[in-house]
């Protein structure tokens, strides 16, 4: 159980388009979504918090305009990023949670590199 | 600001020895505690969870809680070569707090055969 999917696995884009990253939790209703982003041998940084049907939280030093998210049910977020940068490279993760203060499951994980 | 330590190694250990690892936070209020894995270009994923003071073992592995010292471990036994990785501690929010998990920069432990 707990089981949450990403898709794409890996994505190569040019600069300055727009990519879509799609979330799944698979076997489990997911009232709330938070996408990560890690950086080589760094930790995890948390971007925003998403809960299904209403605005995304998003962290201190994230600009919404570009990392888009929507939450539209109880399986699906989305994470767009918008006019895509080569520093906007690098891995980004998802992961998936049933209730307030219960665990997180993570995605696979979807590897941009823009260039 | 609230923290989640950890040491962030190499922790060396041989096939077979017991791995320890630790980590402490620093919101007291804290309820929830999680251990997750993560191998090198692999996204978290997670190994066990405590919420009460004390032991909890899940085959060769144990989670230690000591909330009164801000202190949660993460025992494993038998280790293999297989167990090398990061391990990431995370901490959880106190009722009514802002849901999201704090994590530590993770400890890299490598076991040798």
């Amino acid at each position: 159980g707990a089981v949450v999917s990403q898709h794409p696995s890996r994505v190569i884009c040019k600069s300055g388009t727009s990519v879509k990253i799609e979330c799944r939790s698979l076997d489990f209703q997911a009232t709330t979504m938070f996408w990560y982003r890690q950086f080589p041998k760094k930790s995890l940084m948390l971007m925003a918090t998403s809960n299904e049907g209403s605005k995304a939280t998003y962290e201190q030093g994230v600009e919404k305009d570009k990392f888009l998210i929507n939450h539209a049910s109880l399986t699906l977020s989305t994470l767009t990023v918008t006019s895509a940068h080569p520093e906007d490279s690098s891995f980004y993760i998802c992961s998936a949670q049933s209730g307030v203060g219960e665990t997180q499951y993570f995605g696979p994980g979807t590897r941009l590199l823009v260039l | 600001q609230k923290e989640v330590e950890q040491n962030s190694g190499p922790l060396s250990v041989p096939e077979g020895a017991i791995a320890s690892l630790n980590c402490t936070y620093s919101d007291r209020g804290s309820q929830s505690f999680f251990w997750y894995r993560q191998y090198s270009g692999k996204s978290p994923e997670l190994i066990m969870f405590i919420y009460s003071n004390g032991d909890k073992e899940d085959g060769r592995f144990t989670a230690q809680l000591n909330k009164a010292s801000q202190y949660v471990s993460l025992l494993i036994r038998d280790s293999q070569p297989s167990d090398s990785a990061t391990y990431l501690c995370a901490v959880g929010p106190q009722r009514g707090g802002y849901n999201k998990l704090i994590f530590g920069a993770g400890t890299r432990l490598a076991v040798h055969p």
